[in-house]
């Protein structure tokens, strides 16, 4: 079945510092990939989301690549803040045709950006 | 802007209390999703409404259930809570194209964490 794998936490950067979380997917056919935000307390925020191969989202400097050929939608930031500790879901959602929506998530990952 | 609303945010209930949890949304979307999350993990479906059609998952406990009166609503009704069903409760809406196959984006409340006594 289909699964999304995700790079243990937490990940403690400082301010600035580049970050790169791993995301990883076993899936038939063509999912859309997604990444999901949520901040403490809050519900998920959609962060970005690619549909087909090559596809880069990006959002709030954030960017991620949908590469077919490594089943890989890993997340990058070039320079993060303090406002950016979260946790961070990969997801992965259709790629049949009896898609109904339904989101696999990974483990997820908490960022924590210390000053 | 169209969103996702639940409420209420906080619920405190006792032990084998029933309690319902609402969620509603302006986006007019056809699917909608129960999820339980518990500290960072990640939301664990617990069934979805196709429309009117629901679909539960095979380990959501009969404790359990939901409703969908229109397209706008849906209730997660508890029915006993127990200690361990404290968690954040998380609805979400997309669009989904029957057949198709294309991933649908969920969108998601702000969820309503629920206290057992």
């Amino acid at each position: 079945g289909n699964s999304v794998t995700q790079m243990e936490g937490p990940v403690t950067l400082s301010e600035e510092a580049f970050l790169t979380i791993n995301c990883t997917y076993t899936a038939t056919g063509y999912p859309s990939l997604f990444w999901y935000v949520q901040y403490p307390g809050e519900g998920l925020q959609l962060l970005l989301k690619a549909t087909k191969a090559d596809d880069k989202g990006s959002n709030k400097g954030f960017e991620a690549t949908y590469r077919k050929e490594t089943t890989s939608f890993h997340l990058e930031k070039g320079s993060v803040q303090v406002s950016d500790s979260a946790v961070y879901f990969c997801a992965l959602s259709g790629g049949s045709s009896s898609n109904t929506g339904k989101l696999i998530f990974g483990q997820g990952t908490t960022l924590q950006v210390k000053p | 802007d169209a969103m996702v609303i639940q409420n209420p945010r906080y619920q405190v209930t006792q032990f084998g209390k029933p309690v319902t949890l609402s969620c509603s949304q302006t986006l007019n979307h056809n699917v909608m999703y129960w999820y339980q999350q518990k500290s960072s993990q990640a939301p664990k479906l617990l069934f979805h409404y196709y429309d009117k059609d629901f679909n539960n998952e095979a380990d959501t406990p009969d404790n359990f259930q939901s409703r969908r009166p229109n397209t706008s609503f849906c209730f997660l009704d508890i029915r006993s809570p127990g200690l361990g069903d404290a968690a954040m409760y998380l609805c979400a809406t997309s669009r989904v194209f029957p057949g198709t196959g294309v991933g649908a984006t969920q969108y998601f409340g702000p969820g309503t964490r629920l206290l057992v006594l």
